[in-house]
């Protein structure tokens, strides 16, 4: 079945960048997605790049897709702590249903 | 703003009690989801519904069933809890199916003891 595998933990100092990387399974998705989740909170919608993209910037963020080889990464500039979240990749299968990783826990450093 | 509301956000259970989590949108979306966490595990997909009275099987439903009468309300029903159900359940609500995301509520913490 479909499988997103993501490293569970990231450590950066505030202001420097964070990439955050997944792989995926599911060749047939349509839209790919980020998550963040702050402490004792649900699932924020950060951004999400169709499968025809190689690139999406939104402000501080940066999307990159590479469908050869089933690779997804999150940039996040300028980090701050207040970015320090747990962030999971996301793919759509083919009935439409999310398949999630297991999160990165992101740490920012002041 | 889309807005995705869940019951309780803590709950504590006894083995064999019956569990309802209740999940609200405001949003008229046609699709809502049962989720849960685990650490390590990422999110799970226990059952989902495209539309009223209509339910469908997610990864785990063995141990959960689930109850849409309203298109705004999705139950998840524990029927007999056991302590390998203490988890963060997330529920969450999307437009229709070819929309682009999921919208998620806070997410209630289950302890069953």
């Amino acid at each position: 079945g479909e499988d997103v595998e993501q490293s569970l933990f990231l450590s950066v100092r505030e202001g420097d960048s964070s990439v955050i990387n997944c792989t995926y399974t599911d060749s047939s998705s349509t839209y790919l997605y980020w998550y963040k989740q702050e402490p004792g909170a649900g699932l924020q919608l950060l951004t999400y790049i169709f499968s025809n993209m190689d690139m999406k910037q939104d402000q501080r963020l940066t999307v990159l897709l590479n469908k050869k080889d089933k690779h997804l990464s999150l940039r996040i500039a300028d980090t701050q702590t207040g970015d320090s979240a747990i962030y999971f990749c996301a793919e759509e299968d083919s009935s439409y249903k999310l398949i999630f990783g297991s999160g990165t826990r992101l740490l920012v450093r002041p | 703003d889309v807005k995705v509301t869940q019951s309780s956000r803590y709950l504590v259970k006894r083995t064999g009690e019956k569990v309802f989590l209740e999940c609200v949108q405001d949003m008229d979306h046609e699709n809502m989801f049962w989720y849960r966490q685990d650490p390590g595990l990422g999110l799970r997909l226990i059952y989902f519904s495209y539309d009223v009275k209509m339910k469908e099987k997610g990864d785990i439903p063995e141990g959960y069933s689930v109850s849409r009468e309203k298109k705004e309300r999705f139950s998840l029903i524990l029927e007999s809890a056991s302590t390998n159900q203490t988890s963060m359940y997330l529920c969450a609500s999307r437009p229709g199916l070819e929309q682009e995301t999921q919208y998620f509520g806070p997410g209630t913490r289950l302890l069953v003891l």
